[in-house]
């Protein structure tokens, strides 16, 4: 089975703190994901990478930056925490490119807070 | 990508079949059905995916109509712990969408 492993289930950060959260995969997948999610929002996809340092932006890609220096982990980073940016984040990975054939899976989530 | 309309929710009783559905009117031909389902508290557990064919998998059942503008995820034998929100999801590239769902709430 696929295992995607989220750093933390649950953080509390301060306004202005820069903020990492950490997914790794054990899949070998080439594609991984950040969302975040809201009630009455769904899911939203802040950012993505198909290969190792390779990042392309989502949906909602201001105030988070990315990093991928190894193909099993894909960091998320909030530069400067800001008290909308409290959520539930998802990292999700998948092995095809396109996400056509095979589908993305997700860890367990980070319910994230800022105060 | 195309959108989905599900209902907001549904109940079934325990042990009973539980019929989901999926409208996808505008779905493209490269475009797959995907199901997900999120328990309370944890993220998106996948369920089972087609084009064209139904599937079946040890979780569930997915039949699509012949001009492919929706679908039916079957739970064969519906459990407490079936009981999650339930997603749709049309896709031809990585961009899912997550509308809102269908709540399940298998009965005892």
């Amino acid at each position: 089975d696929v295992k995607v492993t989220q750093s933390s289930r649950y953080l509390v950060k301060r306004t202005g703190e820069k903020v990492f959260l950490e997914c790794v995969q054990d899949m070998d997948h080439e594609n991984m994901f950040w969302y975040r999610q809201d009630p009455g929002l769904g899911l939203r996809l802040i950012y993505f990478s198909y290969d190792v340092k390779m990042k392309e932006k989502g949906d909602i890609p201001e105030g988070y930056s990315v990093s991928r220096e190894k193909k099993e982990r894909f960091s998320l980073i909030l530069e400067s925490a800001s008290t909308n940016q409290t959520s539930m984040y998802l990292c999700a990975s998948a092995p095809d490119r396109l996400g056509l054939k095979q589908p993305q899976h997700f860890g367990d989530g980070t319910r994230l807070s800022i105060l | 990508d195309a959108k989905t309309t599900q209902p907001t929710s549904m109940d079934c009783a325990e042990g009973r079949a539980a019929n989901l559905p999926c409208n996808h009117s505008t779905i493209s031909g490269n475009e797959y059905v995907y199901w997900y389902r999120q328990i309370h508290s944890q993220g998106p557990q996948y369920i089972i995916h087609g084009l064209k064919n139904n599937e079946t998998n040890e979780m569930a059942s997915l039949i699509i109509t012949e001009d492919r503008k929706s679908s039916t995820l079957i739970l064969p034998h519906a459990t407490l712990r079936d009981t999650a929100v339930y997603y749709c999801i049309v896709a031809g590239t990585y961009k899912y969408i997550f509308g809102t769902g269908t709540r399940l709430k298998v009965l005892a």
